[in-house]
């Protein structure tokens, strides 16, 4: 079965330094992979996804994450955290009429 | 273009109650997916209907069950409710050319509290 496994159940970081969040999938072929992040008591958000067409995707306020099929991962990355990113967030990978979600990781920024 | 509503917000349930819970598609989606998202978890499939047929069903029991109308919305009900059924309910449409590179598009949820 496809999943993901998201390293780091919370992850706090300083205001305007690097932000990463792991995102490990499992899968025999590349999956199409997804980033979500979730406001306190709101639904999910897209902030990227990975279509093949370039292993560097960017997303929505800044983030980026980079598809290495060598790791099998899927790393999310933000130059400088502001505090409108504190969120959770949740890799995740579609099989077409589902997607498997990782377990989130919580972000703290800390001003 | 409205993106996806779901009703009620919040609800609080009795052990062994019935409850519906109601969303609208994105204007144009004629997919609909539910997903269960306990605390501090992700979401987890429950099903997704595609012109009004069940099109894929996770691991939940059969007192899941759910309906998609000619105009694409959707209902989830949930028969002899569980305290482990308390829980975010969200409901995601994606496009009539939905593929594995598609995105779902969220709902706000429903909160259901079961007591």
């Amino acid at each position: 079965a496809q999943s993901v496994t998201q390293l780091g159940s919370h992850v706090s970081v300083s205001e305007g330094a690097l932000v990463l969040l792991r995102c490990n999938y499992s899968s025999s072929v590349p999956p199409y992979l997804f980033w979500y992040v979730q406001y306190p008591n709101q639904g999910l958000q897209l902030l990227l996804k990975y279509t093949s067409a370039a292993t560097l995707v960017k997303g929505i306020n800044g983030f980026e994450a980079e598809f290495k099929k060598s790791e099998t991962s899927f790393h999310l990355t933000k130059p400088s955290a502001h505090m409108s990113d504190a969120a959770e967030y949740f890799c995740a990978v579609n099989t077409g009429n589902q997607f498997y979600f990782g377990t989130g990781t919580s972000l703290t920024v800390i001003p | 273009e409205t993106g996806v509503t779901q009703s009620p917000t919040h609800l609080i349930k009795t052990r062994g109650q019935q409850v519906t819970l109601r969303c609208s598609s994105q204007s144009g989606h004629n997919t609909v997916s539910w997903y269960q998202q306990a605390l501090g978890q992700g979401p987890q499939f429950i099903f997704q209907y595609y012109r009004e047929e069940e099109n894929g069903r996770g691991n939940f029991p059969p007192r899941f069950s759910g309906l998609q109308f000619p105009n694409y919305s959707s209902e989830l009900n949930v028969n002899a409710l569980e305290l482990d059924d308390s829980a975010l309910y969200l409901c995601a449409s994606s496009s009539p050319l939905a593929g594995v590179n598609t995105e779902a598009f969220f709902g706000q949820g429903t909160r259901l509290t079961v007591v």
